[in-house]
């Protein structure tokens, strides 16, 4: 069975500081994918990163940050300098055999001025 | 690109009615489209597959006869939710993966509907 951990329920951080979120998965699937949504308080799901099982580079977009790493089955997301915009939920997920999207439950980020 | 709209956004009803909920994508056709539904402060749980043209595959522990899914073009989808309950109030999303992508694995998704029963 898939399984997406993400173990931080909620994260508070004054603006400018960094930060990193985690996100540990299990799949027996050889090919997969990996996501991160945001969710402002609007709800609507953001689509921030895709990333396949056999592309291990780290991805660096702007103040964002992604770290894969397979050994350890994780794949953590960094903001660097935060601003009180990045306050949301995200969301990290996975989809493999099936094409079926597995969430984790969230981590809230709370930025504060 | 790769836009999904929902209609209607929000939607208060009376228990015992029934509300449909549309998704559509936009600019982009999709053979399959996914509904989640997500309580407060809580995570997506995917309720169903609709693919285009055939029925419906429900998750285990959601009723196909309460949550109707109608996926009649590969622009469009239905949740109809029959005979609502106070505990079916709730955030619908759906979600839609581009036909075109046989490659990669991207959902895009909608705004969400916010059911309430009242």
């Amino acid at each position: 069975a898939q399984k997406v951990t993400q173990a931080q329920t909620e994260i508070s951080v004054v603006e400018k500081e960094d930060v990193t979120l985690d996100c540990v998965y299990e799949t027996r699937d050889t090919t997969y994918y990996l996501f991160w949504y945001k969710q402002p308080p609007s709800g609507e799901l953001v689509f921030l990163i895709r990333r396949n099982s056999f592309d291990e580079q780290n991805e660096i977009s702007g103040r964002y940050s992604w770290n894969f790493q397979k050994s350890t089955s994780s794949f953590n997301f960094t903001i660097t300098a935060s601003q009180v915009v990045d306050s949301a939920v995200y969301f990290c997920a996975l989809s493999g055999y099936g094409n079926k999207l597995v969430f984790g439950a969230g981590t809230i980020l709370r930025v504060k001025s | 690109g790769a836009v999904v709209s929902q209609h209607p956004s929000r939607v208060i009803c009376k228990s015992g009615t029934s509300v449909k909920i549309e998704c559509r994508s936009l600019d982009f056709q999709a053979t399959t489209m996914f509904w989640y539904r997500q309580f407060p402060k809580k995570s997506l749980m995917l309720m169903a597959t609709s693919n285009e043209g055939s029925k419906a595959t429900y998750e285990q522990g959601v009723e196909k006869d309460k949550f109707l899914i109608n996926h009649a073009s590969l622009t469009l989808s239905t949740l109809t939710v029959t005979s609502a309950h106070p505990e079916d109030s709730s955030f619908y999303i759906c979600s839609a993966r581009d036909r075109r992508a046989t490659t990669t694995d991207t959902q895009y998704f909608g705004p969400g509907t916010r059911l309430t029963v009242l």
